[in-house]
């Protein structure tokens, strides 16, 4: 049973440039959420999704950044005309009912030139 | 949002001793997790928790619910140097959908 899967694992964009984070839930898993790293801090939540549908996603900024989980395929974190500040760790967690534990896979360590 | 307070901020031990570190929050929650991480990857989960006084062992690893449902706490005996690494502890409150995580507890282990 493969874990959450994550790709990229590393990701450089240039100023101004888009990037997609992909994220592949758990086997049965219909929940993802998103989460942000900084150096030496602890994770911020940014979105929660089901299939189809975002469920809450108050810890997105709002501008430039979005998130989907289409009914096939992996979800996706997008963010366009990257800026050096969003350059951090981001982690896709899954979980297989609200609320429930989630587990989370290997990151996407994006860093903006 | 929920503030979660984890300490100590990060620990130096000794090979071989136990280690006790705690969360707490102003908040009541009906679920707390422990992860580690390791540089350059994701957070592992360790133990999950689901009833205020729940004691769950995970090999060397104990963690508790406390009873007041605002606090929980982890042990790790006899530590080893794969210890090392960076614990987060996570909560759950009744409403909502996130899970709050605390600003973690670094973990360095002296051979």
């Amino acid at each position: 049973n493969a874990g959450v899967m994550q790709n990229p694992r590393h990701l450089v964009r240039r100023r101004g440039q888009e990037a997609r984070l992909r994220c592949s839930p758990m086997k049965g898993h219909s929940h993802v959420y998103w989460y942000r790293q900084l150096p030496e801090e602890g994770l911020k939540f940014m979105v929660y999704l089901q299939k189809e549908n975002i469920i809450d996603e108050s810890g997105m900024p709002k501008e430039r950044f979005s998130a989907e989980f289409p009914k096939e395929g992996p979800s996706i974190l997008r963010i366009q005309q990257v800026v050096r500040g969003d350059s951090a760790a981001y982690f896709c967690a899954s979980s297989p009912h609200a609320g429930e534990t989630q587990y989370f896979g290997p990151g996407t360590r994006l860093l903006v030139l | 949002g929920q503030q979660l307070n984890q300490s100590p901020q990060s620990m130096f031990i000794q090979e071989g001793e136990d280690v006790s570190m705690n969360c707490t929050s102003s908040s009541i929650f009906n679920t707390w997790l422990w992860y580690k991480q390791d540089p350059g990857e994701g957070p592992v989960l360790l133990i999950a928790l689901y009833k205020a006084g729940e004691l769950t062992s995970n090999g060397r690893l104990t963690a508790q619910f406390g009873i007041t449902r605002k606090d929980s706490f982890l042990n790790i005996s006899a530590s080893i140097p794969s210890d090392v690494g960076i614990y987060f502890c996570a909560g759950h409150l009744n409403t909502g959908n996130q899970f709050y995580f605390g600003t973690g507890t670094s973990l360095t282990v002296i051979p």
